[in-house]
């Protein structure tokens, strides 16, 4: 299947602080996906971008395609201790006519109040 | 608008036995696919099911099975349980748009002893 690797591994910042994260990829992807999964529960989707160089926003969360579609970006604007979880980056595996989604490996966020 | 349910939300079963997880899927949607979640990684496609039938499968054994009911909800079965199947096992629907937005279920995390 598809390598989708995410970095930073983890994350630890300070209540107001900006987060950028990313994802990249061996191969081209024509759909990204950012999830936020809490401990224990099931992820949940954040934001989809659907073109090379798209840009979009949700709130205090921006992310882009990457122009090669081979990486996508999501920064976090302005932090708060709710933004605590793991970040996921998803995509269609290639091959296949279905919406089957391969995830990247994680970014771990934690905010101190 | 109902959102993705899962049951049960926890299950301890011993190697060997065999168990079953079910997912309702999101009002409207038409696809659910499963995924095993190994803690501290990211979900792996297990197997998607459309219009009643299996609409591809992920690197799983055949011991992973499944079914898909008129009204879209879905069970996964997974037969002589092993211990490395020990997992959070989420449940993923979407709609017949044929975007590649799936939504989650809260997930059942199975304990193997």
């Amino acid at each position: 299947g598809q390598q989708l690797n995410q970095s930073p591994q983890s994350m630890f910042i300070q209540e107001g602080e900006d987060v950028s994260m990313n994802c990249t990829s061996s191969s081209i992807f024509n759909t990204w996906l950012w999830y936020k999964q809490d401990p224990g529960e099931g992820p949940v989707l954040l934001i989809a971008l659907y073109k090379a160089g798209e840009l979009t926003s949700n709130g205090r969360l921006t992310a882009q395609f990457g122009i090669t579609r081979k990486d996508s970006f999501l920064n976090i604007s302005a932090s708060i201790p709710s933004d605590v979880g793991i970040y996921f980056c998803a995509g269609p595996i290639y091959g296949g006519a279905t919406n089957k989604l391969n995830f990247g490996t994680g970014t771990l966020l934690a905010v101190q109040p | 608008e109902t959102g993705v349910t899962q049951s049960p939300t926890h299950l301890i079963k011993t190697r060997g036995q065999q168990v079953t997880l079910r997912c309702s899927s999101q009002s409207g949607h038409n696809t659910v696919s499963w995924y095993q979640q190994a803690l501290g990684q990211g979900p792996q496609f297990i197997f998607q099911y459309y219009r009643e039938e299996e609409n591809g499968r992920g690197n799983f054994p055949p011991r992973f099975s499944g079914l898909q009911f008129p009204n879209y909800s879905s069970e996964l079965n997974v037969n002589a349980l092993e211990l490395d199947d020990s997992a959070l096992y989420l449940c993923a629907s979407s709609s017949p748009s044929g975007s590649y937005e799936q939504y989650f279920g809260p997930g059942t995390r199975l304990t193997v002893t």
